[in-house]
C-alpha cells in the first residue's frame, strides 16, 4: 500500500536557525499537502502542491514538490518559537495518506 | 461556528465498555474521515465516507463501526474497548475525496483503563 515517510522524525533548533523536513512517497502522487499540528492541537492545513517541480512560499516557509511527484520538502527560514509543532505531509494517490511527521522544537 | 466539531473532547472509560464519538461538519463537504493518532503522533486513516457511502475502510478491528446518518455527520462507535485503543481520534472533512484541504476537528482523547 501507499506509504509516506518523513525525515527527520524530530529536530531541535535554536531560534533563528533554518529547518527542513523531507517527505517521500512509495507511489506517484497527484498532489501533496502540508499540515502543522501544534502541541495539543489538531492538524491545520498549510498548503497544497499539484504540479511537478512546483515551489510555493508562505512568508518564511518554502514548499517544493519533486519532479517525479514522489517527494516534497518544507523549509523554514529563521525559525521562531511559534514554529514549534509537528509538520505532516499528506499525499494523494488513491487516497490521502499522511506522512510520519517531523516534530520541530525551537528554543531561544 | 466551529467547522468540524467532535464530542466528547476527552473520554476515559474501562476496558470492555462500548463508547461513541460524534462528529459534525458545517462546511457542506462531501467527504468525511476518521483518523487515529497514537502516542508516536502517527496519523492513520481508519475510515472515509463520501456522501454517506463508505469508501475507505482500512485494516481496523471490526469493533470499530462508523455510521454516517447524513453527509454532515460521521460517528464512530467502538465496542469492547481495549487498552490499545487509547489514542486521539480525529474527525476530518474535505470537499472531495483526497483533494483539497482537509479540515480537522479538535480531537477526542480516548483513554482506556
Amino acid at each position: 500500500g501507499q506509504q509516506v515517510m518523513q525525515i527527520p522524525q524530530y529536530q531541535h533548533v535554536q531560534e533563528g536557525e533554518d529547518f527542513t523536513t523531507y517527505c517521500n512517497s512509495s507511489t506517484t502522487l497527484s498532489n501533496i499537502q502540508w499540515y502543522k499540528q501544534r502541541p495539543g492541537g489538531h492538524p491545520v492545513f498549510l498548503i497544497q502542491l499539484v504540479k511537478s517541480g512546483e515551489v510555493k512560499k508562505q512568508k518564511r516557509l518554502t514548499f517544493q514538490f519533486g519532479e517525479a511527484k514522489k517527494n516534497s520538502s518544507l523549509h523554514i527560514t529563521a525559525t521562531q518559537t511559534t514554529d514549534v509543532g509537528t509538520y505532516f505531509c499528506a499525499g494523494t494517490a488513491s487516497k490521502l495518506t499522511f506522512g510520519t511527521g517531523t516534530r520541530l522544537q525551537v528554543t531561544l | 461556528d466551529t467547522a468540524v466539531s467532535q464530542t466528547p473532547k476527552y473520554l476515559v472509560t474501562q476496558m470492555g465498555n462500548d463508547k461513541s464519538i460524534k462528529c459534525e461538519q458545517n462546511l457542506g463537504h462531501d467527504t468525511m474521515y476518521w483518523y487515529k493518532q497514537d502516542s508516536k503522533k502517527f496519523l492513520k486513516i481508519m475510515f472515509s465516507y463520501n456522501n454517506k457511502e463508505l469508501i475507505i475502510n482500512e485494516t481496523v478491528p471490526n469493533r470499530f463501526s462508523p455510521k454516517s446518518p447524513d453527509k454532515a455527520h460521521l460517528n464512530l462507535h467502538i465496542n469492547s474497548l481495549e487498552l490499545g485503543d487509547s489514542a486521539v481520534y480525529f474527525c476530518a472533512s474535505s470537499q472531495a475525496k483526497g483533494l483539497g484541504e482537509a479540515f480537522f476537528g479538535q480531537g477526542t482523547r480516548l483513554t482506556v483503563v
